[in-house]
């Protein structure tokens, strides 16, 4: 099946600069990877996808990047701010679902310091 | 629109009972699943189901059934639970399997 594997598991940075959250993932066929952000006692909240067909996509200070040959994606978000802190998990379609559900990667716990 | 409604929030259980999560959605989604989630290792897929009438397993089945009657509803039965069911509990939905919409999580205690 897929395998998404997620670095780092904890991030700390402080309010203003920028974060990184990378993913790499094993099914060459994959076609859609998005990022979900999850804060405290609540479910995954979907905050920007990306398709094959584009290399990077913008939404004010998020973006996420693809490289399809090294098959790996990254999250990028430009001046932090505490309501940033939350966990971060990536995501890309199943094979073994037909591509009907998503593999999860293990997640990233972002602290944006005041 | 509510969305995707997961009841109960929160649930005690003894080891053996059994018990059904609920999950509703109300934007027409084909696509329904179950995840379990468990400290450092994500989320992961228990079941799923692409229309009413169908559905399939996922990564982490053993001691689920699930059951889809209409498009709307996707109950998540725990046959007899046990300790290692301990976990949060999230359905999802989705038009086409892509962009999923969570519901609020049910966290289950097995004592």
């Amino acid at each position: 099946g897929e395998n998404v594997e997620q670095h780092p598991s904890t991030l700390s940075v402080q309010e203003g600069d920028s974060a990184v959250i990378k993913c790499t993932y094993s099914d060459s066929a994959s076609n859609y990877f998005p990022w979900y952000k999850q804060e405290l006692g609540k479910g995954p909240q979907l905050i920007i996808d990306i398709r094959s067909n584009v290399g990077e996509k913008k939404d004010q200070r998020i973006a996420v990047t693809l490289n399809k040959t090294a098959k790996h994606f990254s999250l990028h978000i430009t001046e932090t701010q505490p309501e940033d802190s939350a966990v971060y998990f990536c995501a890309a379609p199943t094979r073994d679902t037909g591509r009907r559900a998503l593999t999860f990667g293990s997640g990233t716990r972002l602290q944006v310091q005041p | 629109n509510a969305g995707v409604t997961q009841t109960p929030k929160f649930q005690v259980l003894k080891t053996g009972q059994s018990m059904t999560l609920q999950c509703a959605q109300d934007m027409n989604h084909e696509y329904m699943s179950w995840y379990r989630q468990d400290p450092g290792m994500g989320l992961r897929l228990i079941h799923y189901s692409v229309g009413a009438g169908i559905t399939d397993q996922g990564e982490v089945p053993n001691g689920y059934n699930v059951s889809r009657s209409t498009t709307e509803d996707f109950p998540l039965r725990l046959l007899s639970a046990a300790p290692s069911q301990t976990s949060v509990y999230f359905c999802a939905s989705s038009y086409s399997g892509s962009e999923a919409f969570f519901g609020q999580g049910t966290r289950l205690t097995v004592v």
